[in-house]
């Protein structure tokens, strides 16, 4: 699988995008890109993915780049909330299985 | 509810003793997948199955777990004879069979606390 790499923490206005990056420049042609949040305490949630195509759903925006080597999650309007550790997973299908390996993320602070 | 199930939310117990977790996926859902998480880290793979086969279980982390989903639905994780570093949250996740686009969806965890 290709290997992920996130800014390990940053702040956002309450009410303003966040915008959150990931490189992932070892990405091969079959790998989509998968973004996770986790608030603590619980389980991740699933937030959105893509292969090549920009993506969005009622949560937020995946924009992946043409080259595919990076991508941005955009939450377009952050709340309180939305203060979490995001995690950018990049997974295809291999023959030893379909789990994610899951780095250390992004924390996320929605800051009043 | 029709989300990932696990039960209990919190198990204490002392070293040396044998704990069982279970984890209910989504019904619909043919592979189940459990990840283990320290505090700071993101979740680490252990194992996972589709349908009742254990499909990938090399990432155990030692002879003292074991995973079990005898008929295709719920699974259990056990560990035996706990240590101090067994200390963690354990996740549960389940996904639809179908490539490399399936989401997986976690419940909200075991948190296991050695004394």
């Amino acid at each position: 699988d290709a290997k992920t790499t996130q800014p390990p923490s940053m702040d956002c206005a309450e009410g303003r995008a966040a915008n959150l990056p990931c490189n992932h420049s070892t990405i091969s042609g079959n790998e989509y890109v998968y973004w996770y949040r986790q608030i603590h305490s619980q389980g991740p949630q699933y937030i959105i993915h893509g292969l090549k195509n920009n993506e969005t759903n009622e949560m937020a925006s995946l924009i992946i780049t043409e080259d595919r080597k990076s991508s941005t999650l955009i939450l377009p309007h952050a709340t309180l909330r939305d203060t979490a550790v995001y995690y950018c997973i990049v997974r295809g299908l291999t023959n030893t299985g379909n789990q994610f390996y899951f780095g250390t993320g992004t924390s996320l602070t929605v800051i009043p | 509810d029709t989300g990932v199930s696990q039960d209990p939310r919190h198990k204490i117990t002392k070293r040396g003793q044998n704990v069982t977790f279970r984890c209910d996926p989504i019904s619909e859902h043919n592979r189940l997948y459990w990840y283990r998480q320290t505090l700071g880290q993101g979740p680490e793979f252990l194992t996972y199955f589709q349908n009742e086969a254990q499909l990938e279980k090399s990432r155990l982390l030692s002879d003292r777990f074991s995973a079990e989903r005898p008929k295709g639905s719920f699974s259990t994780l056990e560990i035996q004879r706990t240590e101090q570093g067994d200390s963690a949250m354990y996740l549960c996740a389940s996904s639809l069979e179908g490539g490399g686009g399936q989401p997986q969806h976690f419940g909200d965890g075991t948190r296991l606390s050695i004394l």
